[in-house]
């Protein structure tokens, strides 16, 4: 069955530097993925999403690459700040989904921590 | 523009006891989905409708069922509370099916 992974261990870096979160997944090839964000009691806020034919995707200081052949997408932060802590959740539409589904498969999310 | 609204915020519930959630949705999305989410299980679908049809189910016991009006507003609705039960309620809406925008959740307390 489909699988998605993402890095359990909390990610902690210092202030102004590039943050890096992995999410890999296996048994499938979905038609996109999807990054975002939580914070603490709160719902997931969109950031991003990646087709499957796009390599890589910015959005300001966020950068998204998605490898179909390492099963793996990056997700960059840039100059990151301590605005920026959350947790990063990674998303695929279900195995033998064309997309235009609100049925996604999360993965359990890093938790990144900014210190300044 | 509105986000997608979920009431109520918080409620705690007595074991046994049944439970509806209710959303609204971005204006104009006709798509609505449901999600659960626990530490220990992480986000996990509940179901999806479209246009007042229940158009995707997640892997839940039949205690949990939903619905969707024709506003494009749904309700879930949990039966026969149990202690697992407790968890965050998440609605989403989206437009294409491809991008989904969460509430904020209802959190939901068994007791």
């Amino acid at each position: 069955s489909q699988k998605i992974e993402q890095n359990s261990e909390a990610l902690n870096i210092q202030e102004g530097k590039t943050a890096t979160l992995t999410c890999n997944y296996t048994n499938y090839s979905p038609a996109y993925l999807q990054w975002y964000r939580q914070d603490p009691g709160r719902g997931p806020v969109f950031l991003l999403l990646i087709r499957e034919n796009e390599k890589e995707k910015r959005k300001e200081r966020l950068k998204v690459t998605f490898d179909t052949t390492l099963k793996q997408s990056l997700f960059h932060i840039t100059a990151s700040q301590p605005a920026d802590s959350a947790t990063y959740l990674c998303a695929l539409p279900p195995s033998g989904s064309s997309g235009n589904t609100g049925k996604l498969i999360f993965g359990q999310g890093t938790t990144l921590q900014v210190k300044p | 523009k509105a986000g997608v609204t979920q009431t109520p915020r918080y409620l705690i519930k007595t074991r046994g006891q049944q439970v509806t959630l209710s959303c609204s949705p971005i204006s104009g999305h006709r798509s609505v989905s449901w999600y659960q989410q626990t530490p220990g299980q992480g986000l996990q679908f509940l179901f999806e409708y479209f246009s007042e049809t229940q158009r995707n189910k997640g892997n839940f016991p039949g205690r949990f069922s939903g619905r969707q009006f024709s506003n494009s507003r749904s309700e879930m609705n949990v039966s026969t509370l149990e202690l697992g039960d407790s968890a965050l309620y998440l609605c989403a809406s989206s437009l294409r099916g491809d991008t989904i925008y969460f509430g904020e959740g209802s959190w939901l307390t068994v007791v």
